[in-house]
């Protein structure tokens, strides 16, 4: 059974630009959740996508939008990059049932370097 | 609002030995779950062991458990027989609710020595 997958695994943009991660959930999956990792701020949650819809949402500026495909697959947006935002970007799939507990599985990341 | 503190920064163990990394948690929710996740350098989150709020017993995979002390709002790791590649980052988790949002601390770097 194949793995989250992220793509790109690297990416460098600069200030001011705009980036699209993507994340492919495990097959069956239908939750997909990110994590923004850096060394100061730690793992903070950015957003759940489940079923298309957003279900849960982090404490991350409007700059910060997502979305999730029919087929689960989930894309997060960053606009009008800034140095900050310099991290690694993980996404989790999981079954997503509501009420009892998912275990997530993460992909390998997306590392960002804004310059 | 959810919590979840580690204090040990870093830590050194023997290859072979056992090692407890420390994790302490604070929730209003009801129910909850605690994780614990393995990070190697190449930056990846594996999946090591859950423990429910309601589990009466202590969760284990292999040489992995958990000590839930529920009354102490701690949920410690315990790997038993230390091997080189556990040389990792070490996260514990809290999630609960509906969604499957996770809490992170700020997590435990293990230095396994030959």
């Amino acid at each position: 059974k194949a793995g989250v997958t992220q793509t790109p695994r690297y990416l460098i943009k600069t200030r001011g630009q705009q980036v699209t991660l993507s994340c492919s959930p495990i097959s069956g999956h239908r939750s997909v959740s990110w994590y923004q990792q850096t060394p100061g701020q730690g793992l903070q949650f950015l957003f759940e996508y489940f079923s298309e819809t957003q279900r849960n949402k982090g404490n991350f500026p409007g700059r910060f939008s997502g979305r999730q495909f029919s087929n689960s697959r989930s894309e997060m947006n960053v606009s009008t990059l800034e140095l900050g935002d310099s991290a690694l970007y993980l996404c989790a799939s999981s079954f997503g049932t509501s009420g009892q507990y998912n275990e997530q599985f993460f992909g390998p990341g997306t590392r960002l370097t804004v310059l | 609002a959810q919590k979840i503190t580690q204090t040990q920064p870093g830590m050194f163990v023997q290859e072979k030995e056992a090692v407890t990394l420390d994790c302490t948690y604070d929730t209003s929710d009801p129910s909850y779950g605690l994780f614990w996740y393995k990070q190697p350098s190449s930056g990846e989150m594996i999946f090591l062991i859950y423990q429910g709020s309601y589990d009466q017993q202590n969760a284990t995979e292999g040489r992995y458990s958990l000590n839930f002390q529920k009354a102490r709002k701690s949920a410690n790791l315990v790997i038993s027989a230390s091997q080189l590649g556990d040389s990792a980052m070490y996260f514990c988790a809290s999630g609960g609710g509906a969604t499957n949002k996770l809490i992170f601390g700020t997590g435990t770097l293990l230095a396994v020595q030959p």
